[in-house]
């Protein structure tokens, strides 16, 4: 069965500072991969996701992911972060095959400090 | 833009009642999807719908039950609310032809439920 793995459940940033959420998955092909983000109160939006060809992926807002088939990794990326970042990010990863089922991450949240 | 309405931002229901979640797309997607989200367990699917009147078991089922009797509209359903099921539930939606990349989710807003 697919998984996916945040390790980190908060971070702390400072605004410009750099920022790296990680997240691994589990899965016995190439899946689907996915990074939402959801700001209080709100439902997901989708940022990026990969399906297959160029592992770096840009997605709105400023970020990129890049998939790493040798670590199973997909970990997000953005060189300066805006207090506007500060939500909860989910890594998701879906099946491409079947019913096309995306299984979701426990999530990090962010926090930007001044 | 797609849009995936859920009828209701909070509920407060008491214990043993029948709960009707409901969530409407105007995409034409295929499929559609429940989830459940609690703080540090992220979002764990419940049931989800590849067609009208089709259903699959997600990954916690257990006291849930589902109905999509038209394309556009999933209902999650309570059949006797307990507390443990106190929580944010999301609805879905992905268009789920086949086509390569088709699996990108579209959520709604959310519904808190509170059972007491």
């Amino acid at each position: 069965a697919q998984s996916v793995t945040q390790p980190d459940i908060h971070i702390t940033v400072s605004e410009g500072a750099s920022l790296e959420l990680r997240c691994n998955y589990s899965y016995g092909a190439t899946p689907y991969l996915f990074w939402y983000v959801q700001s209080p109160g709100q439902g997901l939006q989708l940022l990026l996701k990969y399906f297959s060809g160029d592992t770096l992926v840009q997605g709105i807002k400023g970020f990129e992911a890049e998939f790493k088939r040798s670590q199973s990794s997909f970990n997000l990326r953005k060189p300066s972060v805006h207090w506007s970042d500060a939500a909860e990010y989910f890594c998701a990863v879906g099946d491409p095959g079947g019913y096309q089922k995306v299984t979701f991450g426990t999530g990090t949240k962010l926090q930007v400090i001044p | 833009d797609v849009k995936v309405t859920q009828s209701s931002r909070y509920l407060v229901k008491r214990t043993g009642e029948k709960v009707f979640l409901e969530c409407v797309q105007d995409m034409d997607h295929e499929n559609m999807f429940w989830y459940r989200q609690d703080p540090g367990l992220g979002l764990r699917l419940i049931y989800f719908s590849y067609d009208v009147k089709m259903k699959e078991k997600g990954d916690i089922p257990e006291g849930y039950s589902v109905s999509r009797e038209k394309k556009e509209r999933f209902s999650l359903i309570l059949e006797s609310a307990s507390t443990n099921q106190t929580s944010m539930y999301l609805c879905a939606s992905s268009l789920g032809t086949g086509a390569y990349g088709n699996t990108e989710a579209f959520f709604g807003q959310g519904t808190r439920l509170t059972v007491v």
